[in-house]
């Protein structure tokens, strides 16, 4: 069995810029949950993706966008980069929108 | 507003004994509770979990004590390994208010010293 996966591991942008994360769920799973960790704090909930339609949002704002294809991954992207963007990216997925959720090794993100 | 809260940003425990990790939480719609652990460079591994209904679960040497009315929960490990070495963190859900975001704290970093 597969577990979740996440492309890239290390990233590096300049501010403006916009950046694609991706993210396989396990095999079996289809549900997304992604979440964004900064230095010294917990996981914050971006957004969730259930069945390719978003299924709960968090507080972020519109830059952050999500889409989850029929074969159950996802995809993050955040549009107008801003130095506070600079994180750990964690995508987990889940059997239905309401188990348990698997992370993936995330993507960390350094915007300059 | 943090509404799961982990306290002690550290812990220190000797081989063998016990380590007891606490979380407390503000909202009284969390009703499932999570407990995982994450290693540098490495996404958060799900450790042990406890619905409201119950006030314990346990899992070969991981048991998860709820405490519903004070609004805490803890994490007890026995015994300790070097192995065990790594943050904690607790999470919360409100599962039954339609809404399966998890609500994370900010994470205990547990050293067992051999």
């Amino acid at each position: 069995e597969t577990g979740v996966t996440q492309s890239p591991t290390h990233l590096i942008k300049t501010r403006g810029q916009q950046v694609t994360l991706r993210c396989s769920s396990q095999s079996g799973h289809n549900t997304v949950s992604w979440y964004q960790q900064a230095l010294g704090q917990g996981p914050q909930f971006i957004f969730q993706y259930y069945r390719e339609e978003e299924n709960g949002r968090g507080n972020f704002p519109p830059r952050f966008s999500g889409l989850q294809f029929p074969n159950y991954s996802s995809e993050l992207n955040v549009n107008a980069l801003e130095l506070d963007d600079s994180a750990l990216y964690l995508c987990a997925s889940s059997l239905w929108a309401s188990e348990t959720q698997y992370f993936g090794p995330g993507t960390r993100l350094l915007v300059l | 507003d943090q509404q799961v809260k982990q306290n002690s940003p550290s812990l220190s425990v000797q081989e063998g004994r016990i380590s007891i990790l606490n979380c407390d939480y503000t909202n009284s719609m969390f009703d499932y509770f999570l407990w995982y652990k994450k290693y540098p460079a490495e996404g958060p591994t799900f450790l042990i979990s406890i619905s409201s209904i119950k006030d314990k679960n346990e899992d070969g040497r991981f048991t998860v004590f709820l405490n519903k009315s004070a609004k805490h929960l803890s994490l007890h490990i026995v015994p300790s390994q070097p192995g065990d070495s790594a943050v904690y963190f607790c999470a919360a859900s409100a599962q039954q208010g339609g809404s399966e975001k998890l609500v994370f704290g900010k994470g205990t970093k547990l050293t067992v010293n051999p």
